[in-house]
């Protein structure tokens, strides 16, 4: 059965980089059926698709994050990571790590647990 | 972007009660229409992909249907598990985008 963690610092200070990495285990980050994606979800608000990424390296991101994303994917440690640069208090959120199917209609399953992301100083 | 529309908000029902959730998009996305059960603390989980596909283990007391623009959740009977929030997700065209969710509670 496929599972998702998320690691990484809970608390980054304003203006800094947020990195997290998700961690695929019981199956394969090359399988050509999958992208891999990455959603966050600020505190009693909405869910936000921030970008997937196919283990080719082919990338995909949210326009409205895109110039500050990089989504980055290593298949030898079955990972693949997330770094937002300059990050403000808006960036506060849980963030998920999820497969999506590369078919349409392109769902996103399963998901990781999710983790808490605090900008502050 | 394409927005996605959710309503109610938030619903108040009974256990097996006939519950409707309906989900408006900016523009059409076809049937490229997926929702997802979100519980306290916790991920979501596919329930429904491509507007109306059951996702495996899911019970069939949910369906989903429309097209286009339009589309609906419906739970048929509610059971306890199913107080949780709802979200529709168009993956027709990048950004992906969510609606806003439904809290659904008990009355």
């Amino acid at each position: 059965q496929l599972q998702l963690q998320e690691s990484g610092p809970g608390l980054v200070k304003p203006s800094e980089t947020l990195s997290l990495s998700c961690d695929v285990s019981g199956g394969s980050l090359s399988s050509p059926s999958h992208y891999w994606g990455w959603i966050r979800q600020p505190p009693g608000k909405g869910l936000e698709w921030i970008g997937n990424i196919y283990y080719s390296g082919s990338t995909y991101y949210n326009p409205s994050l895109k110039s500050r994303v990089t989504i980055s994917v290593d298949t030898s440690r079955n990972r693949f990571s997330l770094k937002l640069s300059f990050v403000t208090a808006a960036d506060t959120a849980v963030y998920y790590c999820a497969r999506r199917y590369y078919s349409v209609p392109g769902w996103f399953d399963p998901w990781g647990q999710g983790t808490l992301v605090t900008v502050s100083s | 972007d394409i927005q996605m529309t959710q309503s109610p908000s938030s619903l108040s029902a009974s256990v097996g009660d006939r519950v409707t959730i309906t989900c408006r998009a900016s523009q059409s996305i076809s049937s490229y229409l997926n929702w997802y059960q979100q519980k306290p603390g916790k991920a979501p989980k596919v329930l429904i992909y491509g507007t109306s596909s059951l996702q495996s283990g899911v019970p069939s007391r949910f369906s989903g249907s429309g097209s286009g623009t339009d589309f609906t959740l419906t739970i048929s009977s509610l059971q306890p598990e199913d107080f949780a929030t709802y979200s529709c997700q168009q993956s027709y065209s990048t950004p992906y985008t969510f609606g806003q969710g439904t809290k659904l509670e008990i009355k």
